[in-house]
């Protein structure tokens, strides 16, 4: 198991509400990122971090905000949620050189 | 899908038997890897596989990478119950980020 953890676990709100998903790892990895996967369905990447005060947009665009401010913690804003936000979100990290990207438990948001 | 196709979706097999799994990209890539994910859980990384390599083994995992026709494949031996999940390529084409396939769901009967 890695020591990458994501609160809450599972998350129901209405609609217009602001969110932070939390998500920390203790392995000291300087590379983390945010996931978004519909059920069934792919990863889409829609944050990336290199190290403290970097953040990046990922692949799929997101309403959602990010920062990192320690190494260790990468938390994941939504200013105001809506039904379309709906979704599994995964957060993982990796320590560079090495390829391999450890993730955690994930965050299963509903919004209604 | 973002970065190509992975084959077939879904699989039901028997316990005992094995298990292929296919996944086909598009881009060139700096490695491939293979990810396990439990219903409702994060995923775990399972085995990668370089692009100057043609074949890799895990205990029961084989891994094959053709780079010509861009496509690998992944062999679970002897399976058991236990390896029912959804299983998921994923290419590494460098600025260190990963993109993934569809996934194929594989359940596996007792």
């Amino acid at each position: 198991e890695a020591d990458i953890y994501q609160t809450p676990r599972y998350l129901v709100i209405g609609t217009g509400k602001k969110i932070t998903l939390e998500c920390s790892q203790t392995m000291g990895h300087d590379k983390m990122y945010w996931y978004q996967q519909d059920p069934g369905m792919e990863l889409h990447l829609i944050h990336y971090s290199y190290g403290v005060n970097s953040t990046e947009k990922g692949d799929l665009s997101s309403e959602s905000t990010v920062s990192r401010i320690r190494t260790e913690h990468f938390p994941l804003t939504l200013e105001s949620a809506r039904p379309s936000h709906t979704s599994q979100y995964l957060c993982a990290s990796r320590v560079s050189p090495e390829e391999t990207q450890y993730f955690g438990p994930g965050t299963r948001l509903l919004v209604l | 899908s973002q970065q190509g196709e992975e084959d077939p979706q879904a699989l039901s097999i028997q316990e005992g038997e094995n298990a292929t799994m296919n996944c086909s990209y598009k881009t060139s890539i700096n490695n491939l890897q293979w990810y396990r994910q439990n219903s409702g859980r994060g995923l775990v990384h399972l085995i990668l596989i370089r692009s100057n390599e043609r074949e890799k083994h895990s205990g029961r995992l084989r891994v094959t990478l053709d780079t010509s026709k861009k496509s690998s494949s992944l062999l679970i031996t002897a399976s058991r119950a236990a390896d029912t999940a959804s299983y998921f390529c994923a290419t590494d084409r460098g600025f260190h980020r990963l993109v993934f396939g569809a996934g194929t769901i594989l359940r596996v009967k007792s």
